[in-house]
């Protein structure tokens, strides 16, 4: 198994500003997930965070909304950039399982963000 | 564009009671189905992955069914307790890619 922290568990922003989640991860893993859930909302992947190389973003998300750094094999940071309130979500953190070939995956407890 | 319907979207169960939900999704390209638990401020929980058709999973008080031909899961609560009050989020894996639900949110009512 692997334990994954998550910081800030929530915050409360202000619309322009920008917020940097950080998830740090037990065990070294090769690709990193961040998700986000909107209210009353599927699971969203926005990007695999890839160590030594740029993050693979999903559809409908962009490196300049939502840039990643992932400079080790355990740790990786999302931030998100000129927040609406549209961006009020909660993010996750996920990594595979090891060894699984159905994609099962350990996730973070979460960043709840509310952003007035 | 695959999609995962879950239902319903939330569900309100008296305590002793117990209660069933659904997981929809097209059966096309279909690899594997999951079921996570997600708690209030906690990390979502694997419960369940199942890949063949006909498949039951059994965890204490929970279980789950699958069908792939039509294309559905059931996730079962025999007795539920108040600590079983989450959300609980159905994805299918297909095409190396996780497809989430957007949960059935369970109350247990003491």
């Amino acid at each position: 198994s692997a334990v994954i922290s998550q910081k800030p568990s929530r915050d409360i922003c202000q619309r322009g500003t920008s917020l940097t989640i950080q998830c740090q991860v037990d065990s070294q893993v090769t690709m990193m997930f961040w998700y986000r859930q909107q209210p009353g909302q599927s699971l969203t992947l926005i990007a695999t965070a890839n160590q030594g190389s740029e993050a693979t973003y999903e559809s409908g998300f962009v490196i300049d909304k939502f840039p990643i750094s992932r400079p080790n094999l355990t740790f990786s940071t999302l931030t998100v950039s000129n927040m609406s309130p549209e961006d009020s979500s909660i993010y996750l953190c996920s990594v595979e399982v090891s060894g699984s070939e159905t994609g099962e995956l350990f996730f973070g407890e979460g960043s709840r963000l509310t952003v007035l | 564009i695959l999609n995962v319907e879950q239902s319903p979207q939330s569900l309100h169960v008296q305590e002793g009671d117990s209660t069933n939900f659904t997981c929809s999704f097209p059966s096309s390209n279909f690899y594997a189905l999951h079921w996570y638990r997600w708690e209030t401020a906690k990390s979502p929980e694997a419960l369940f992955v199942m890949t063949l058709n006909g498949d039951e999973k059994k965890k204490g008080r929970i279980s789950a069914t699958l069908n792939t031909k039509e294309g559905y899961s059931y996730l079962y609560i025999k007795g539920s307790q108040p600590e079983d009050s989450a959300t609980y989020l159905c994805a299918i894996y297909s095409n190396y890619q996780l497809i989430w639900g957007a949960g059935t949110k369970l109350i247990i009512k003491p």
